[in-house]
């Protein structure tokens, strides 16, 4: 099985920062990487596909980069609607795998 | 609009069944292999299985296999995931996700609780 590992586990940022979330996979994947926004007692919201893709209708401060085993996902400027938990999630191979989730806090 | 509805959460004893209806719409569900994920009371999300257009190509994560099985109905739109032989860490909540080049839109959820 593919192991995601994203880091930190946590984070704590201002509203205007600059917050870059890192997901590696223990082998590679090509660019099957997916990104998903998560909100308490809501569900998930898919953010990027295939590593860089935005989903329609997510704003552009969302990005994502990465090839292989290294990914990042960057949010350019934190307004106090992104303070939620994000995960990432392999679908090069069965069984599919998600990150282990980086919840960004208010500082 | 895409919309994914789950339905038939609920409590069930250790040992018991359920199945899980998502019903699809506002996309042509035949063309598309879908996705059941869950996710555990504060916990992360596991992917549970994936199905392909006609039913015929289906994985599923270790730990339901033999237990749990996806199905579809194209005709009716609906995806089910039958579930057999519940232990008390299949508690969740239960997604169905559509493909992520069509949007990746998940449903609301339905949560299974498995206690006695």
């Amino acid at each position: 099985d593919i192991q995601m590992t994203q880091s930190p586990s946590s984070l704590s940022a201002s509203v205007g920062d600059r917050v870059t979330i890192t997901c590696r996979a223990s082998q590679g994947i090509s660019n099957y990487l997916a990104w998903f926004q998560q909100k308490p007692g809501k569900a998930p919201k898919s953010l990027i596909y295939a590593a860089s893709s935005l989903q329609s209708g997510v704003p552009s401060k969302f990005s994502g980069s990465g090839y292989g085993t290294h990914f990042t996902l960057t949010i350019s400027s934190l307004q106090p609607e992104d303070f939620a938990t994000y995960y990432c999630q392999q679908y090069n191979s069965y069984p599919r795998t998600f990150g282990q989730g980086t919840k960004v806090e208010i500082k | 609009e895409v919309q994914l509805v789950e339905s038939g959460g609920g409590l069930v004893q250790p040992g018991g069944s359920l199945r899980l209806s998502c019903e699809a719409s506002g996309f042509t569900f035949t063309s598309y292999w879908m996705n059941w994920v869950r996710q555990a009371p504060g916990k992360g999300l596991e992917w549970v299985a994936t199905i392909n257009q006609d039913g015929s190509e289906k994985y599923y994560v270790d730990s339901v296999k033999g237990r749990f099985t996806t199905t579809r109905d194209n005709a009716k739109n609906s995806l089910y995931l039958q579930m057999t032989s519940l232990r008390a860490e299949d508690t969740a909540v239960y997604y169905c996700v559509s493909p992520y080049k069509i949007g990746g839109y998940w449903g609301q959820g339905t949560l299974v609780t498995v206690s006695s």
